[in-house]
């Protein structure tokens, strides 16, 4: 079965970074994903599609401080030199045949 | 710029139907797959159905499985949901949103299901 695990929850401190972790469940680690920002009340926005070997494609107008990597079932997220509107939810996605994906998402909040 | 802009969401009773639209501007239509996700109030984000460009191919949530039905018009660049048997539980904001890995969103629009 297709799943996909975040924490609920993370922080960090303005200007520092943070690493957001999404993980595949077993017999998936060749997947790739798509990660998602959401701002407080409003809706969500593309960050990135990441592939399994860590290479990944940012949205328009995405922040080179957002950056993607993976390691075997774990794809990762880093936000680097934080700022107050990161603090937000972060959804990680997937498809396969016949199914999309959506982790829980990690509310980040940003100290 | 790529645009989607979903409309025709609203407040309706348990057991009723509702037709959402998106409007798609900004790129070739035709050329890729659609999908509808939903956020129920202060919970994630469900995918609900998608459909192939051409439409030939069309998945669905096991929640939303037989009551709701997905279709496009790429002739006017239109994505469709026809909702049926309205739950409380379909209460949420549905989005309209492009690609497997949705690389495009659309703003959302409301569905209150509620007597």
């Amino acid at each position: 079965q297709l799943v996909l695990t975040q924490s609920p929850s993370a922080s960090a401190s303005l200007g520092a970074s943070v690493k957001l972790t999404c993980t595949l469940s077993s017999g998936h680690s060749s997947y790739a994903i798509a990660w998602h920002q959401q701002q407080p009340e409003k809706g969500p926005r593309y960050l990135m599609k990441l592939n399994s070997d860590g290479s990944h494609s940012k949205g328009d107008g995405i922040p080179d401080r957002f950056s993607g990597s993976s390691s075997g079932a774990e794809r990762y997220l880093t936000i680097s030199s934080l700022q107050s509107e990161d603090e937000a939810d972060y959804y990680c996605q997937t498809w396969g045949t016949g199914l999309w994906v959506f982790g829980g998402g990690t509310k980040l909040t940003v100290l | 710029q790529v645009q989607l802009v979903e409309s025709g969401g609203g407040l309706v009773k348990p057991g009723g139907s509702l037709r959402l639209s998106c409007a798609a501007s900004g790129f070739t239509f035709s050329d890729y797959y659609m999908s509808w996700i939903r956020q129920a109030p202060g919970k994630g984000l469900e995918w609900v159905s998608y459909i192939s460009s051409s439409g030939s191919t069309i998945y669905y949530a096991d929640s939303v499985k037989g009551r709701f039905t997905i279709s496009r018009d790429n002739a006017k660049n239109s994505l469709y949901l026809q909702m049926n048997s309205l739950r409380a539980e379909d209460t949420a904001v549905y989005y309209c949103a492009r690609d497997n890995h949705v690389d495009y969103w659309g703003q959302g629009t409301l569905v209150t299901v509620s007597s």
